[in-house]
């Protein structure tokens, strides 16, 4: 079974900043997937960013990158030049590669970031 | 429509009332997943389904809990007899295929007096 961890419950930071969002998993999978979601109040959850385990390049998506260290087993989160709209519930996941099964998203516990005005 | 559609936004119901929850993906979408997310849980991975098949059911969190999918579509989660642990928003994911980012729904929030 997988787990994610992610240490930090609450986050503060003014608007224009850059935050890291911390998140930590443990698998025996070599194959994985491994996301970023955003849950605002409205409640859904917002895919942020993807990367895959075999890639060793770093996604990115606009002001979003993530810092993947597969030997570490760390997948970080940096939002550069924040903005009041990021407010919201992080979600780190993991989804294994498989050919079938259950392919269902490992959560962790969710970091809820503020950015201040 | 556009993205995945869940339904009721809201339920309310009396403890030992079964109540059903229906997602319906996005078209063309061949996988959907089920989750809950309660405040002690967190999330929950419930049951993930590849066309009408789910071939692994062991998350669902008691025989109380079913789901089924007709037409490689729109989905059913069904649960008997409620009891007030269940009470959780239900969401549900649609991607079109399995190991291809999710997609969710604005999720049922349920509430079991």
């Amino acid at each position: 079974a997988q787990t994610v961890t992610q240490s930090q419950p609450e986050m503060s930071v003014q608007e224009a900043e850059t935050v890291t969002l911390s998140c930590t998993y443990d698998t025996s999978e070599s194959n994985y997937y491994l996301f970023w979601y955003k849950q605002p109040p409205s409640r859904q959850m917002i895919l942020v960013i993807r990367q895959e385990a075999y890639k060793q390049q770093n996604a990115t998506e606009n002001r979003f990158s993530v810092n993947f260290q597969k030997a570490a087993k760390s997948f970080s989160l940096k939002i550069s030049d924040s903005q009041l709209g990021d407010t919201a519930m992080y979600f780190c996941a993991f989804m294994k590669h498989s050919g079938g099964g259950a392919d269902g998203l490992t959560f962790g516990k969710g970091t809820h970031l503020i950015i201040q005005p | 429509g556009a993205g995945v559609s869940q339904s009721p936004s809201n339920k309310v119901t009396e403890k030992g009332k079964d109540v059903e929850l229906r997602c319906d993906p996005i078209s063309g979408h061949t996988a959907l997943y089920w989750y809950r997310q309660s405040l002690g849980q967190g999330l929950e991975f419930l049951i993930y389904f590849q066309g009408n098949s789910a071939p692994d059911k062991s998350g669902l969190p008691s025989d109380r809990f079913s789901a089924e999918r007709t037409g490689g579509s729109v989905s059913t989660l069904t649960i008997q007899r409620t009891q007030q642990e269940d009470s959780a928003v239900y969401l549900c994911a649609s991607s079109w295929d399995s190991g291809q980012p999710q997609h969710f729904g604005d999720g049922t929030r349920l509430s079991i007096l």
